[in-house]
């Protein structure tokens, strides 16, 4: 079975520059969720859907960054315009909420790096 | 709001031999989840082992056991015969055990290193 597919793995680009990181979950979960990660602040959820509707998306750094979930099998985070503190390791996530005992399957993330 | 402490930044230990990596957390709930997730260079996120909080008994995946004491919410991650592959960052997580909340929070890592 084919895991979470995250593109692409590295992105590098100017400060100012509007980045999208893309997610497709693994068929049959229904919650995503979108971590970042530092070595400041280390993993740090930034928002999660529960079947394409976000839940909690308390952990979103400012109004730059947002994510949508247009259906089950496709995620975006995008960020307008980029910053160099945005660079980071950007991880989605998914699971199936219905099974409680089921760990969140990750992607090979994102390596932002913002110049 | 929930926490979670990993007191360790860096661990070592000979190949063979056997380590143990501390987690502790804070909560109000009775019920949750608790995992332990490795990252090695490569930074996949690779689930080691998980341990139901309603379940005495402690999770054990092979090589790897964890010593969960609830009432000091303390879970401790026990890797026994050491091998060069397990050199990684060790992330220890927690989620609710119900409702919408599913996402997992983490601490801060442990980096293990493998001595040959």
């Amino acid at each position: 079975d084919a895991g979470v597919i995250q593109s692409p793995r590295h992105e590098v680009t100017e400060m100012g520059q509007e980045v999208t990181l893309r997610c497709k979950p693994i068929s049959g979960h229904n919650s995503l969720f979108w971590y970042r990660q530092t070595m400041m602040r280390g993993l740090e959820l930034l928002i999660y859907f529960n079947n394409n509707v976000p839940i909690d998306d308390s952990g979103m750094p400012e109004d730059r960054f947002s994510a949508k979930m247009p259906n089950a099998s496709f995620s975006t985070l995008k960020i307008q315009p980029s910053e160099p503190r945005d660079s980071a390791v950007y991880f989605c996530a998914s699971r199936n909420q219905e099974q409680r005992g089921q760990p969140q399957h990750f992607g090979d993330g994102t390596r932002l790096s913002i110049l | 709001a929930q926490t979670v402490t990993q007191s360790q930044p860096e661990m070592s230990v000979q190949e063979a031999e056997t380590v143990t990596l501390s987690c502790t957390y804070d909560t109000s709930e009775s019920d949750y989840y608790l995992f332990w997730y490795k990252q090695p260079p490569s930074r996949q996120m690779i689930l080691v082992i998980r341990q139901e909080a309603y379940k005495q008994q402690n999770a054990t995946e092979n090589r790897f056991s964890v010593n969960f004491q609830k009432a000091a919410k303390s879970f401790s991650l026990k890797i026994s015969d050491s091998q060069l592959g397990d050199a990684a960052m060790y992330f220890c997580a927690y989620r609710n055990y119900g409702g919408s909340q599913g996402n997992l929070i983490f601490g801060k890592g442990t980096k293990l290193s493998v001595k040959p």
